[in-house]
């Protein structure tokens, strides 16, 4: 079926260290996975995203790898600061108009310890 | 107004009553989207529309219903609220197609008794 979900529900990392969130997806027809981050008691904020076609995404500290022989994605957050404690979610969608689905993953929340 | 706003903030409503969570934005994204969040089960999308006059449904339809009477508003009514319904609503917005940043509010907490 078609799905977007996450290998761990929680993430400790020492500050200045590097992190490494993981998702796993099913539905192949997607045309971009999505990383978003969500802060306590706020809504979810747009990080970075990859196109299908592509294997590697980089932004500032972050790093998105899509495998689409595993179907694996992944967020790479370089030298962790405490503002990077959130929980991060993994999302699809099409890219086609008519077709604006958008389908988020349960969730990884990630600790930053000073 | 500047990007999109939900009302209410938090409710509590009581068993089988009706009720409307609001949500507006001034950005005219085409797509608009409601999702609900609960502990350990994520974001699930209820409804979505693709633009104005178009809806669909998402993983958790059920119990919800939505219009897109105009570009800028998309409400979500709960016929008839069940417990089950509690939880914490989010509205958000895209431009749509290849754009995939989607906008979100600040979210509406329902608690229904």
């Amino acid at each position: 079926g078609e799905s977007v979900g996450l290998h761990l529900p929680t993430l400790s990392v020492q500050e200045g260290d590097n992190s490494i969130i993981n998702c796993a997806y099913s539905n192949s027809a997607s045309d971009y996975f999505i990383w978003y981050k969500q802060e306590s008691g706020k809504g979810p904020q747009f990080i970075i995203d990859i196109r299908s076609n592509m294997d590697k995404r980089q932004g500032q500290r972050v790093t998105v790898l899509l495998n689409k022989t595993v179907k694996h994605l992944s967020l790479q957050i370089a030298a962790t600061q405490p503002g990077d404690s959130a929980v991060y979610f993994c999302a699809e969608k099409k890219s086609n108009f008519g077709n604006e689905k958008l389908t988020f993953g349960t969730g990884t929340r990630l600790t930053i310890i000073p | 107004i500047a990007g999109i706003t939900q009302a209410p903030t938090s409710q509590i409503l009581a068993a089988g009553r009706r009720m409307t969570l609001r949500c507006t934005q001034d950005m005219r994204h085409n797509a608009m989207y409601w999702y609900r969040q609960d502990l350990g089960l994520g974001l699930r999308l209820i409804h979505y529309s693709n633009t104005a006059g178009t809806t669909g449904k998402g993983e958790v339809p059920d119990g919800y219903s939505v219009s897109r009477a105009n570009t800028d508003d998309f409400p979500l009514t709960l016929a008839s609220a069940v417990p089950s319904q509690t939880s914490v609503y989010f509205c958000a917005s895209s431009p749509g197609t290849a754009n995939t940043e989607a906008f979100f509010g600040q979210g509406t907490r329902l608690t229904v008794v």
